[in-house]
């Protein structure tokens, strides 16, 4: 079974610049979570999409956004990237209806000049 | 507001000891998860649980509902052991809040 991917693995952008994380989920799992780790700081929930809905999103400026194709792979959106943007961004999924465990990819690390 | 606190931040054993991880939390939860990050980035999910314990080869995870506190024990440590670990609350809206992170390192 092929884990959750993500892509692409490194990314360098300049402030004021936009960028696209993509994410594809294993196979069956309908929601996918994205999430935030900068550096020294722990890990931050962004956005919970599931059946192509966004369902819940943490506290976090609207220029993240993102969405969910109908196979249920996943974008997330960053406008006018800000040097506190550089972080790794994680991606999950999961199989909703019942508690089940997330699984992780390796994460997309996105450097700011 | 959701706050989770792990305890140590740092702790370091040698090989064998057995090793306790602590995470308390604030609100109440439809589940706790218990992470394992290694250098690299790289996230395992290690257990989810909502009550009682559960055990995964030499790792063993138990929750305090009343208590609002759960603990992760690793019995025989290995050098391939170390690693970040992690623990996150769930709350409603299937979101995770997560706690700083143990760094722990296991010396041969």
């Amino acid at each position: 079974e092929a884990g959750v991917t993500q892509s692409p693995t490194h990314l360098i952008k300049t402030r004021g610049q936009q960028v696209t994380l993509r994410c594809s989920p294993i196979s069956g799992h309908t929601s996918v979570y994205w999430y935030q780790q900068a550096l020294g700081l722990g890990l931050q929930f962004l956005l919970w999409y599931d059946e192509g809905e966004e369902r819940n999103r943490g506290n976090f400026p609207p220029r993240f956004s993102g969405r969910q194709f109908p196979n249920y792979s996943s974008e997330l959106n960053v406008n006018a990237l800000e040097l506190e943007d550089s972080a790794l961004y994680l991606c999950a999924s999961r199989v909703m209806g019942s508690p089940s465990p997330q699984h992780f990819g390796d994460g997309t690390r996105l450097s700011i000049l | 507001k959701n706050e989770v606190e792990q305890s140590p931040q740092n702790l370091t054993a040698q090989e064998g000891e057995f090793i306790t991880i602590n995470c308390s939390y604030s609100v109440g939860i439809s589940a706790l998860h218990w992470l394992q990050q290694h250098p690299g980035g790289g996230i395992v999910s290690l257990f989810m649980l909502s009550s009682g314990k559960k055990k995964h080869g030499r790792l063993i995870a138990t929750i305090n509902i009343q208590e609002k506190h759960s603990s992760l024990h690793i019995t025989a440590s290995h050098p391939r052991d170390s690693a970040v670990y992690i623990c996150a609350d769930e709350t409603s809206g299937s979101r995770l809040t997560f706690g700083e992170g143990t760094q722990l390192t296991v010396n041969p």
